[in-house]
């Protein structure tokens, strides 16, 4: 079974505005990590925030962990209609990585 | 790209058949990873191979088993299809295990078992 749950399942917005997706994990992690899926290809990679990190940036994109709520976020700014896609967290632990369930983000040119 | 292939990109087998599906991992990478995905669903984790022996499983019965190779290919293999088996099939290969490294996917592929 999954041990992350993203929220919200699915999110609309305009060309431009900012996406916010959270993610909840149930075990203590060596690092999280954000992927990205167009239509149930492979995933692409897109940021790594590791346990003793509490925020990260990478181009439009910022990371927030929070190690005691056991939750992440991710912020995508200005976003762009390529921006549409699922995304994905994924919990690193010991040898194994548990996926959450994914937001759907369409964004509106 | 990631540069990790995956062959078949597609295939439909009935069940109770037997089915191989290969990955190539990026050069350099000790460390491969399988997971399915249902429709809809995230990915979950099969297992991972490391230095062509497995070091971690999820919950997955025998029939699923895999090889590595020194020549950083790999195999997943199910016995025994049933009908659930019907999946996005992922591989993902990293420089190292233990979680500590990112991870690069492959495309996938799907599999239909009728």
């Amino acid at each position: 079974s999954q041990q992350g749950e993203e929220d919200p399942q699915a999110l609309s917005i305009q060309e431009g505005e900012n996406a916010t997706m959270n993610c909840s994990y149930k075990t203590s992690i060596n690092n999280l990590q954000w992927y990205r899926q167009n239509s149930g290809r492979g995933l692409v990679h897109l940021i790594l925030i590791r346990s003793n990190e509490r925020e990260k940036h990478s181009g439009r994109l910022r990371v927030t962990l929070d190690t005691s709520k056991k939750s992440s976020s991710l912020l995508i700014t200005a976003s762009r209609a390529a921006d549409t896609a699922s995304y994905f967290c994924a919990s690193s632990s010991s040898n194994q990585f548990y996926f959450g369930t994914g937001t759907s983000l369409t964004v509106i040119p | 790209e990631t540069g990790v292939t995956q062959s078949p990109t597609h295939l439909i087998k009935t069940r109770g058949q037997q089915v191989t599906l290969r990955c190539s991992s990026q050069s350099g990478h000790n460390t491969v990873s399988w997971y399915q995905q249902a429709l809809g669903q995230g990915p979950q984790f099969i297992f991972q191979y490391y230095r062509e022996e497995e070091n971690g499983r999820g919950n997955f019965p025998p029939r699923f088993s895999g090889l590595q190779f020194p020549n950083y290919s790999s195999e997943l293999n199910v016995n025994a299809l049933e009908l659930d088996d019907s999946a996005l099939y992922l591989c993902a290969s990293s420089l190292t295990s233990g979680g500590q490294e990112t991870q690069y996917f492959g495309p996938g592929t799907r599999l239909l078992v009728l």
